[in-house]
């Protein structure tokens, strides 16, 4: 069984460029989490969809995060332009239905310099 | 606000000790409780899931427990190996259709 795949796993990128962050929940999964790790904060839900519409995204920080799902195997996390504090790992989940277990996937490290 | 705390922070035993980390919340009308483990640059992994109307579930040597009233859940990890160091994190649900709300983790160390 496939997981939640997060493409790329490791981003390092200068301050002001756009960065795209990847994910494909797990087939059959209707809901989709994004979040947020830090040693400060821990994590932190950005957004989550369900059955691909946005259901919640007062996680967001600022308008320079922006997060689609054109479709039930796909979604992006975009954050432009991009600054030093925005250094994290992002993670993607997803599940099957309300109250059934989160699947994670591994990852993205970010680091904008 | 809903929160969930998760002391302490780090925790380090020998191995073969059975312990216990503990997961407290400020809403006794919770909906369900999960606890992950987290592997260092790796995702979480769904250990356990307690809905509402249980009181605790076991997977071989883990078994979690959930207080409402108290505001508690506990995991208990049996005969404790060197490959159980993780860090377990807590997330509790408040609602069936509100995400989970994580605690920060405690960082668990096992000695061989």
């Amino acid at each position: 069984d496939a997981g939640v795949i997060q493409s790329p796993r490791h981003e390092v990128t200068e301050m002001g460029q756009e960065v795209t962050l990847r994910c494909k929940p797990i087939s059959g999964h209707n809901s989709l989490f994004w979040y947020r790790q830090t040693m400060m904060r821990g994590l932190e839900l950005l957004i989550y969809f369900n059955n691909n519409v946005p259901i919640d995204d007062s996680g967001m920080p600022e308008d320079r995060f922006s997060a689609k799902m054109p479709n039930a195997s796909f979604s992006t996390l975009k954050i432009q332009p991009s600054e030093p504090r925005d250094s994290a790992v992002y993670f993607c989940a997803s599940t099957p239905g309300v109250g059934q277990p989160q699947h994670f996937g591994d990852g993205t490290r970010l680091s904008i310099l | 606000k809903q929160e969930v705390t998760q002391i302490p922070a780090a925790l380090s035993v020998p191995e073969g000790e059975n312990l216990v980390l503990n997961c407290s919340f400020t809403d006794s009308a919770i909906y369900n409780l999960q606890w992950f483990r987290q592997d260092p640059g790796k995702g979480l992994t769904s250990l356990l899931l307690i809905q509402s109307s249980q009181r605790e579930q076991t997977s071989g040597r883990l078994n979690a427990s959930l207080d409402k009233s108290s505001g508690r859940s506990t995991l208990y990890i049996a005969a404790s190996q060197p490959g159980d160091s993780a860090t377990y994190l807590c997330a509790a649900r408040f609602s069936g259709n509100t995400p989970l709300v994580f605690g920060k983790g405690t960082r668990l160390s096992v000695i061989a």
